[in-house]
């Protein structure tokens, strides 16, 4: 099945700067990226997706890239707030299921 | 907006119970999953359905079951708990074309 593996675990950034989640994906087949935040007490909430068809996909100050040769994909938040502070996975689609990184704790220090 | 709603949001019980954990979406969705979540291991998928009365085994099917005898319900089944099964549980729903939608997860302890 798809492996998908999540750098760092952690990350604690000044607010204002930006923070860089990067995974990678081993089948070649899954043709759908999306991220997800989660918040304290809640479950996780889709923050942006990427398709195989497309390279980069912004929305504000997130942005998300894909390398399909390299199988990885990677979360880009600019300019981080306090309200940033949270759990962030990245997972990868294929045959109807998705496969989950292990997870980002990103620290927004203010 | 999607709505995934789970009975519980904290639940104990004691080893060799049977436990149901019950998921109900609001958007006619015909895919729901459930997952467990562990620290430092993500979100790992039990089982998923893409119809009623359909189920398919995720990742990690053993110990659970599930049952989906309407549309807009999918209960996750411990036959019999064990105190490893003490976990967030998550359900998901999604249409054919869309992301999946969490709820916000019950917690369940076993002791």
């Amino acid at each position: 099945g798809e492996n998908v593996e999540q750098h760092p675990s952690t990350l604690s950034v000044q607010e204002g700067d930006s923070a860089v989640i990067k995974c990678t994906y081993s089948d070649s087949a899954s043709n759908y990226f999306p991220w997800y935040k989660q918040e304290l007490g809640k479950g996780p909430q889709l923050i942006i997706d990427i398709r195989s068809n497309v390279g980069e996909k912004k929305d504000q100050r997130i942005a998300v890239t894909l390398n399909k040769t390299a199988k990885h994909f990677s979360l880009h938040i600019t300019e981080t707030q306090p309200e940033d502070s949270a759990v962030y996975f990245c997972a990868a689609y294929y045959d109807y299921k998705l496969s989950f990184g292990a997870g980002t704790t990103v620290t927004v220090r203010a | 907006d999607v709505k995934v709603t789970q009975s519980s949001r904290y639940l104990v019980k004691r080893t060799g119970e049977k436990v149901f954990l019950e998921c109900v979406q609001d958007m006619d969705h015909e895919n729901m999953f459930w997952y467990r979540q562990d620290p430092g291991l993500g979100l790992r998928l039990i089982y998923f359905s893409y119809d009623v009365k359909m189920k398919e085994k995720g990742d990690i099917p053993e110990g659970y079951s599930v049952s989906r005898e309407k549309k807009e319900r999918f209960s996750l089944i411990l036959e019999s708990a064990s105190t490893n099964q003490t976990s967030m549980y998550l359900c998901a729903s999604s249409g054919d074309t869309e992301p999946q939608h969490f709820g916000d997860g019950t917690r369940l302890s076993i002791l």
